[in-house]
């Protein structure tokens, strides 16, 4: 079993649509989350931490239970300029960042 | 304020040969970690420096070392290359553990 999985997707959606990715990760040593965004061919870029009381940064709420070891992303009133891959990203005690393989995201016209 | 920077930005080896990759991290970041990402994959933890020691490893053979220097910038070296390592390389940068990392643009390593 991976350490962290997600939903390769591609999840095709018309702009103004809501979506959700989902994430998983087994190890419960896991201490802090964080979702990167990833445009082809390019750096993965922060996008927004989260924390188990739940955050939201503009259109973006990110979801944490700890749990079941499960983290969302919803994107509201989904953008062009959304699609992108999106990847879930875990820290472990002892130094260890681990990245899921990541779920791309179209968004069309 | 310079980001994270790596270089070179795109290199071909040939099988068995070594290759270094470079790292200068943010401006006040001085943790480094490396990572290897191919095609549709999402990154691979390949290593972390702090205070110019190897904290933690992931599931990589000894064929990747590191080094971390005293100005906190970093290098990977891979030895014995093969077909497989071909992929991209990124260095990311952080304040310390359990941040969010900056990434450099990444070097891709093309192994024929």
């Amino acid at each position: 079993r991976k350490e962290v999985e997600q939903d390769p997707g591609p999840f095709n959606v018309p702009e103004g649509a809501t979506v959700a990715f989902n994430c998983t990760y087994s190890n419960s040593a896991s201490q802090s989350f964080f979702w990167y965004r990833q445009d082809c061919r390019k750096e993965p870029k922060l996008l927004m931490s989260v924390y188990s009381s739940g955050n939201e940064d503009g259109r973006f709420t990110a979801q944490l239970n700890r749990a079941s070891q499960y983290i969302s992303l919803l994107i509201r009133d989904s953008k062009l300029s959304d699609s992108a891959t999106y990847l879930c990203v875990v820290n472990i005690v002892g130094f260890k960042t681990i990245f899921g393989a990541g779920t791309r995201l179209f968004v069309k016209a | 304020d310079a980001g994270v920077t790596q270089s070179p930005t795109h290199l071909i080896k040939t099988r068995g040969q070594q290759v270094t990759l470079r790292c200068s991290p943010k401006s006040g970041h001085d943790t480094v970690s490396w990572y290897q990402q191919a095609l549709g994959q999402g990154p691979q933890f390949i290593f972390q420096y702090y205070e110019e020691e190897e904290r933690q490893r992931g599931n990589f053979p000894d064929r990747f070392s590191g080094h971390q220097f005293p100005n906190y910038s970093s290098e990977l070296n891979v030895n014995a290359l093969l077909l497989g390592d071909s992929a991209l390389y990124l260095c990311a940068s952080s304040e310390g553990q359990g941040r969010g990392y900056t990434f450099g643009s990444g070097t891709r390593l093309t192994v024929v």
